[in-house]
């Protein structure tokens, strides 16, 4: 029972660096979710996806990108990675049929900027 | 859109005793509400979830909260503290049939005195 796979858990970036931050359910749920956590901050959505081809910005979209080729995988593209972009991030999925289901989460990759 | 404000983002409560987390949330729709938990270094786990039906919503580990329409409330609530209780918690908000992204509170870190 895979559920939401995040990759990688741990990440050092310097400034000016691009990575992606892979995710990947199974579970055949139209919606994925990319959130942000900084502490005393909550999570903050960046980008999400109501399914293969359809992604949408958040509340904190500036400095990312997202793609959603299949229903399987959300992938979150940092493309010049400053400081501010420190942060825990975390994937999600849910299943939507005009009423979601509760969103399932990844355990989240934690990345430093420095 | 919709919004959720968790008050107090430390509460302390001693073992034994009576958890009360709050949580009102803003939504032009009628919405849908949930509480998560979150412990050190994971990802998120779904407590319970109000979806239309009954007002009193009954979750994991002896949690439950109740919709209140009229204070536009979602209180989280446990009749006696264990010390595996610390943790995080989260309260969000999803519009039925928009959307449906899910917002997050700012969250409320609990701790349980001896």
């Amino acid at each position: 029972n895979a559920g939401v796979t995040q990759t990688p858990k741990f990440r050092i970036l310097k400034i000016g660096q691009s990575m992606t931050l892979q995710c990947t359910q199974d579970m055949n749920h139209n919606y994925m979710y990319w959130y942000r956590q900084d502490p005393g901050m909550g999570l903050k959505l960046i980008y999400y996806s109501v399914g293969a081809g359809i992604t949408d910005k958040g509340e904190v979209p500036n400095g990312y990108n997202v793609s959603r080729s299949t229903t399987e995988d959300f992938p979150l593209r940092l493309e010049l990675a400053a400081p501010s972009q420190t942060s825990v991030y975390f994937c999600a999925s849910s299943y939507s049929t005009g009423g979601i289901t509760e969103a399932f989460f990844g355990q989240g990759t934690r990345l430093t900027v420095v | 859109a919709q919004s959720v404000t968790q008050l107090g983002s430390h509460v302390s409560v001693s073992e034994g005793a009576l958890v009360l987390l709050r949580c009102n949330y803003s939504s032009s729709v009628p919405p849908y509400l949930f509480w998560y938990v979150q412990y050190p270094n994971q990802g998120l786990q779904l407590l319970l979830k109000y979806t239309s039906a009954a007002t009193l919503v009954k979750g994991i580990n002896g949690f439950e909260a109740e919709f209140k329409k009229s204070e536009t409330s979602f209180h989280l609530t446990k009749p006696s503290a264990h010390m595996r209780d610390a943790a995080e918690y989260f309260c969000a908000v999803s519009e039925v049939n928009r959307d449906d992204k899910i917002i997050f509170g700012k969250g409320t870190r609990l701790h349980i005195l001896p």
